[in-house]
This record gives structure tokens, sequence and C-alpha cells, in this order.
């Protein structure tokens, strides 16, 4: 099993939708857990943190099941402009002293008129 | 307040050959990532530097090495180029610990031919 797995999609919806993506992470040991947005041959920029609580900001709410081992990320009413791969990243916990985040292998979401 | 910054945008290289790409950290960041990023992939973990040191490192040959700056900025070096080496190389810095999230450059695009 794949540290940390998603599907890769293409999610195909219209304006004005909501959509949302899951992703699995194998290490339950985890600490902390990040979505991200990228642009067509862009770099990954930072979307949101993922807390216990879960967390809203604006059309985004991420949530995080600690017990099922998943986060999800939920897109409202969405835009043109959200087309994107959305990469999920997962802190495994300390290896060596260090922490290395680990990247899904994105979903890509295309909003078309 | 600067973002991270990499040289150069674009490199074309033939095979055998070596490379160096350069990355200056986000102004406060102590710790560099670089990852690779093959298209239509999820970026892949290189190594990370803290403290001028090779903390960890990924699934990844000898022919990748690095090295961190005492000013924290870092430099990756490819030698013996392969054309499996081509794709978009990200740095990322960040803060030591599991929460602080990686702020990506604009990744150097190497093409090897």
């Amino acid at each position: 099993r794949k540290e940390v797995e998603q599907d890769p999609g293409p999610f195909n919806v219209p304006e004005g939708a909501t959509v949302a993506f899951n992703c699995t992470y194998s290490n339950s040991a985890s600490q902390s857990f990040f979505w991200y947005r990228q642009d067509c041959r862009k770099e990954p920029k930072l979307l949101m943190s993922v807390y216990s609580s879960g967390n809203e900001d604006g059309r985004f709410t991420a949530q995080l099941n600690r017990a099922s081992q998943y986060i999800s990320l939920l897109i409202r009413d969405s835009k043109l402009s959200d087309s994107a791969t959305y990469l999920c990243v997962v802190n495994p916990g300390p290896s060596g002293g260090s922490y290395i985040p680990t990247f899904g292998r994105g979903t890509s979401l295309i909003v078309h008129p | 307040d600067a973002g991270v910054t990499q040289s150069p945008t674009h490199l074309i290289k033939t095979r055998g050959q070596q490379v160096t790409l350069r990355c200056s950290p986000k102004s406060g960041h102590d710790t560099v990532s670089w990852y690779q990023q093959a298209l239509g992939q999820g970026p892949q973990f290189i190594f990370q530097y803290y403290e001028e040191e090779e903390r960890q490192r990924g699934n990844f040959p000898d022919r990748f090495s690095g090295h961190q700056f005492p000013n924290y900025s870092s430099e990756l070096n490819v030698n013996a180029l392969l054309l499996g080496d081509s794709a978009l190389y990200l740095c990322a810095s960040s803060l030591q610990g599991a929460f602080s999230p990686l702020h990506f450059g604009n990744g150097t695009r190497l093409t090897v031919t």
C-alpha cells in the first residue's frame, strides 16, 4: 500500500457544483496534513493545513479522520479558476529526527462552464 | 518578504553531463527539501538539509547530491545525467518540525536529451 493515495481523477464538474476529494494514508502515527493546489507546470501552493477538528476557509473545507486514516477536501460553489491538481500531503512523523512530508500523486479537477 | 527562489528556470543538458540547481529559502526558514516531479506524478522526495547536513534521503541514487550553506541556501547536483532525470525539480523551505508547511520555489525544469 502506498503511503499516501489519491484518486487521480479527473473530476469534471460544472461551475457551481460541490466536489469532494479523499486522500488515504498508511502511517497511523502521521502528525500533520496539508492540501496543496498545483496549476499546470507550476509549483505546488499551500491551500490549507488540516486540523483534527476540521477547518474551513471560504468555499474550502478540510477534514481529518484519524480512525479511518483519511483526509478530505470539499470545494463548494466551484469556479472555473478552481481547475487545478490538488495534492494531499502527509507528514508521517519523525524519522531520524526529521519530518519528511509525503505527497500523493494529486487529483485533477476540471470545472467547466 | 522574499519567498523561495530557484535558478535556473529551465535547463537543457545532454546525457552524461552534470547539473547544479540552486535554491534560496523563504526568509526565516532553516530547512530545505528537494523534490523531483515527473509529468502526471506527485513530487518525490530527494533529500532534506538542515544545519548544513543532509538529514534524510529518499530513494535516489548517489548521482544526486546536495549542499546547504551557512545562509541556508542550497544546491542540488546531479551527475551522469540520464534521460529519466528529465523532470521538474522543486525546492521547498520550511522550519524544522511536523507542523511547518512547505513553501515551494517556481522549480527548475530540466530536460536531458
